[in-house]
């Protein structure tokens, strides 16, 4: 089966930085997703990860390190659009599971 | 414009009378996928599908039907809806090339009302 954990909610103030965590424990491992989803609209593809390491994507950068089952989403000089809920993901062969979702909210 | 068309929007029906929400997508991709997004739970996969005529069970299939006779249609059915199905659900596609089916194009979403 697969369990993937990340925090409920956090909040920011603009301008600064954030990171959601992910951590996942799942029967088989072929990528790790972030998604960005506003609310009453639908997820948009943000980033993945494969390999160890970090993946930069102008102000956001996603981690994984698959020895630990982590991951993390950071998210730079924070702007108000930036209010949205997060999705961590992991690909097993070609079955995409999500966790529950970040909601992060920035305040001015 | 690239996009995941899913039809109808918004739907009240009510138990047993069968429905059908179609998804269509104009990318070419192979790879389609049905989700159903309820609070506190996130997006959870209803069924897949690899290509046409290639189907299989996500996570939560109890009380749904799918089928792929074509490459840009995935239509999802309820065969007798019951209230434990109002959910907003969402079709999405990839292509299927091993880490590319994790990078999905979603349709705005269907939200269905089973009383």
């Amino acid at each position: 089966g697969q369990n993937i954990d990340q925090p409920t909610e956090m909040t920011a103030t603009e301008g600064a930085i954030v990171q959601i965590n992910c951590t996942y424990q799942t029967s088989g491992f072929n990528g790790l997703f972030w998604y960005q989803q506003h609310a009453g609209e639908a997820p948009t593809f943000l980033s993945y990860n494969v390999l160890d390491g970090l993946e930069e994507k102008g102000r956001f950068s996603s981690f994984l390190s698959r020895s630990k089952g982590y991951s993390y989403l950071l998210l730079k000089e924070l702007q108000m659009k930036d209010s949205a809920s997060y999705l961590c993901a992991v690909l097993n062969d070609y079955k995409l599971s999500f966790g529950a979702g970040t909601t992060v909210t920035v305040r001015a | 414009e690239a996009q995941v068309t899913q039809n109808p929007r918004y739907l009240i029906t009510v138990t047993g009378k069968k429905l059908t929400v179609t998804c269509s997508q104009n990318m070419n991709h192979e790879y389609m996928s049905w989700y159903r997004q309820d609070p506190g739970l996130g997006l959870r996969q209803i069924y897949y599908s690899m290509n046409v005529e290639v189907t299989d069970k996500g996570d939560v299939p109890e009380g749904y039907k799918v089928s792929r006779k074509e490459k840009r249609n995935f239509p999802l059915i309820l065969e007798s809806p019951s209230p434990n199905q109002t959910s907003l659900y969402f079709c999405a596609s990839s292509l299927s090339k091993f880490t590319r089916a994790g990078e999905l194009f979603f349709g705005e979403g269907s939200r269905l009302t089973v009383l």
